[in-house]
């Protein structure tokens, strides 16, 4: 299972865009790229899944990179309500067992 | 529809007790995942069921941990003797195929 590398803490203020970027030199060709937003007292959230290029849905964006050994979570006119753990995952999800490391805490200010 | 449930949402034991936790999948889910966070950390894998079969559990801490999921739908994931260094939050994920994971609101068990 390949190894993500993320920034431990990010700042920022209302109606900002966010970038995350995350490592994964060690990506296999069998993996996709996966995103998860945890707030206190709750499980993981799904945010966004991509293998190749950009992904979006109505949460974010994920960017991917040709060589696919890094990717970058997009948040869009972030708000309060965004602060939160984000964590940066790769493998072939549905199967394999998902391996988080400390994840980005994203604190959003008014 | 309705995603993952866990219960009990809380639990307090005592050190010594026995105690049991429940997921819930999202129904037609094949894959079930348990893990265990400890605060400020990111999740950790404990087990990992395909339908009724456990085909990982090399996460489980001890021999103190036991899961199962008998009809390939709830799972239990069981801790006897409870230590405290079992307290933490237990999440329970589950899948389909290659979908990703989605994950319960966890179990968060205090041993006093």
């Amino acid at each position: 299972l390949a190894k993500t590398t993320q920034p431990i803490s990010m700042d920022s203020y209302e109606g900002q865009e966010v970038n995350i970027t995350c490592s994964h030199n060690n990506i296999a060709t069998n993996d996709y790229i996966t995103w998860y937003q945890q707030f206190p007292s709750q499980g993981p959230r799904f945010i966004i899944q991509g293998y190749k290029t950009k992904v979006t849905n109505e949460v974010a964006s994920l960017f991917i990179p040709a060589d696919r050994k890094s990717s970058t979570l997009s948040l869009p006119r972030v708000s309060l309500s965004d602060t939160a753990v984000y964590y940066c995952l790769v493998g072939d999800t549905g199967f394999q067992k998902l391996v988080f490391g400390t994840g980005t805490r994203l604190l959003v200010s008014p | 529809g309705a995603g993952v449930s866990q219960s009990p949402r809380y639990k307090v034991a005592k050190r010594g007790q026995d105690v049991a936790l429940r997921c819930d999948p999202i129904s037609g889910h094949v894959s079930l995942f348990w893990y265990q966070q400890a605060l400020g950390q990111g999740p950790e894998f404990l087990t990992y069921f395909q339908n009724e079969a456990q085909l990982d559990k090399s996460g489980l801490p001890s021999d103190r941990f036991f899961a199962e999921r008998p009809e390939g739908s709830v799972s239990t994931l069981k801790i006897q003797r409870t230590q405290q260094e079992d307290s933490a939050v237990y999440l329970c994920a589950s899948s389909y195929t290659k979908d990703p994971q989605y994950f319960g609101p966890g179990t968060r068990l205090t041993v006093t």
